[in-house]
C-alpha cells in the first residue's frame, strides 16, 4: 500500500535529550518536507528536501536537523536546542511543484 | 511578508447546506493553489488543487475558484454533511520545488 509513513505517533523527550523521527515515503516522490503545527495554527516549514543528499532550511530550522540519504526516507531531528518542541509534526512528499501528501503525523511532548 | 490567510476562523452549517471557505492570498506570483481537509490529530489530506491559469475547478461535491484580481480562493463543499466537519487549509507554491504556504485554517463544524 503506497503513501507515506511517520513514526512513532507520540514520542515523548526529556530535557537536553536529541529525538528523531521517522518518515517513509513509497511514492517514489523527489521532494520530502517537514512541517510543525502548533494547536489552533497553520503548517510551518522547517526543512525541505528536493533530491537525495541536499536539503534547505525552512522558516523555523534552528534547534532541528535533517538528513537525506535515501530518496524514501527523511528523517527530522529535534536537538536539545530546540527549548519549546511540543507540536504536532507533519511530515510530507512530492513531485517539486505539484500536490504535497502528507503522513499521519508524530505528536512530540516534552516530559 | 507574504502568506496565505482566511477570513474566518470558524463556519458552522447544518447537514445539507452548501458550504463556501474563503482564503486571501498576498502574492500574485503564486501559481498553484490546493486545499487541503484536517482531521483532528491526523495529517492533512488533499481535496483539491488549481492553477492560476483557471478560475474554476471542480471535483466531487467540492468547486474550487480563484479570483486572480482581488487573490481570493474559496471552497465551495455542496451537501455539506457531518463528516465534512474538520479544519480546512488553503495553501499556495510561490516557487516550483518550495514548499507551501499555509493559512491559518478554517474550522467548519456541520451540526445534523
Amino acid at each position: 500500500d503506497g503513501g507515506i509513513t511517520q513514526s512513532p505517533k507520540y514520542l515523548f523527550r526529556k530535557e537536553g535529550q536529541n529525538v528523531t523521527l521517522s518518515c517513509e515515503q513509497n511514492l517514489n516522490h523527489d521532494a520530502m518536507y517537514w512541517y510543525r503545527q502548533d494547536p489552533g495554527q497553520g503548517l510551518r516549514l522547517i526543512y525541505y528536501s528536493q533530491i537525495v543528499n541536499d536539503f534547505q532550511k525552512g522558516d523555523i530550522a534552528e534547534g532541528y536537523s535533517v538528513s537525506r540519504e535515501k530518496k524514501e526516507s527523511f528523517p527530522l531531528t529535534v536537538t536539545s536546542a530546540q527549548k519549546n518542541p511540543t507540536a504536532f509534526y507533519l511530515c510530507a512528499s512530492g513531485r517539486g511543484e505539484e500536490t504535497q501528501y502528507f503522513g499521519p503525523g508524530t505528536r512530540l511532548l516534552v516530559l | 511578508g507574504e502568506s496565505v490567510g482566511l477570513h474566518l476562523p470558524t463556519l458552522s452549517v447544518q447537514e445539507g447546506d452548501n458550504s463556501i471557505i474563503n482564503c486571501a492570498y498576498s502574492n500574485s506570483a503564486s501559481d498553484y493553489f490546493i486545499w487541503y481537509k484536517q482531521e483532528s490529530g491526523k495529517g492533512p489530506q488533499f481535496i483539491i488543487d488549481i492553477r492560476s491559469n483557471m478560475d474554476k475547478r471542480q471535483g466531487q461535491r467540492v468547486t474550487v475558484l480563484l479570483n486572480k484580481t482581488v487573490k481570493h480562493l474559496s471552497l465551495q463543499i455542496a451537501a455539506t454533511q457531518p463528516g465534512d466537519s474538520a479544519v480546512y487549509f488553503c495553501a499556495e507554491n510561490t516557487q516550483a520545488g518550495t514548499a507551501l504556504i499555509f493559512g491559518k485554517g478554517t474550522t467548519l463544524s456541520v451540526s445534523s
